[in-house]
């Protein structure tokens, strides 16, 4: 499979902690973006990292990214109920044509 | 300017009939995707349109699926003869270019009921 596989499926933490969720890939990228879905209707790009990248943050997100362990984090510190939604690591195909995405790991913040 | 719009929010329909889904991408944006995500699900590529290249359809799952892209901007995405499984939420997306690194901007979603 060429999908980013989001782990763990599905995550309960309480307001204030962080969250961390992962994904693996198989094949070799370009780069690696995260996006955000509440209540199964549109994403919202977060946050894209390149494979000649290590590491980048964005506001209270953190993002990793290990092409050795063909693997990335996605960190979400002093986490809100806002932040209760899905969340994804889509990978794109070489071609740049097609991104490839996992069922994402389903984050719920308890307030 | 205005995000990535789509119509119908909601269609049902019956089983058999044919449906039209509309997107209207963010002006200027070359690259326009359809996904399909069924319930609990993750999104399922159907079809990429990239300026005037010929579009990648390998994504769509019969020929029942068509897609279309007026003019370099709006796309329709017609389901002919429905059938149950084709119910889910139809995604577009739309980027600035088909390049490696462009975010794709999301629509709200058509959400298809099939009866």
């Amino acid at each position: 499979s060429q999908q980013g596989e989001e782990d763990p499926q599905a995550l309960s933490i309480q307001e204030g902690e962080n969250a961390t969720m992962n994904c693996s890939y198989k094949t070799s990228i370009n780069n690696l973006q995260w996006y955000r879905q509440n209540s199964g209707r549109g994403l919202v790009h977060l946050i894209l990292i390149r494979s000649n990248e290590r590491e980048k943050h964005s506001g209270r997100l953190r993002v990793t990214l290990d092409t050795s362990k063909k693997s990335s984090s996605l960190l979400i510190t002093a986490s809100r109920a806002a932040d209760t939604a899905s969340y994804f690591c889509p990978r794109s195909s070489n071609t740049g044509n097609q991104f490839y995405f996992g069922t994402g790991t389903s984050l719920t913040v308890i307030p | 300017g205005a995000g990535v719009s789509q119509s119908p929010s909601n269609k049902v329909t019956e089983k058999g009939k044919d449906v039209e889904l509309r997107c209207d991408p963010i002006s200027g944006h070359t690259a326009l995707y359809w996904y399909r995500q069924s319930l609990g699900q993750g999104l399922e590529f159907l079809i990429y349109f990239q300026g005037n290249s010929a579009p990648d359809k390998s994504g769509l799952p019969s020929d029942r699926f068509s897609a279309e892209r007026t003019g370099g901007s709006v796309s329709t995405l017609t389901i002919q003869r429905t059938q149950q499984e084709d119910s889910a939420v139809y995604l577009c997306a739309s980027s600035l270019g088909g390049n490696l690194y462009n975010e794709q901007f999301f629509g709200p979603g058509t959400r298809l009921t099939v009866l």
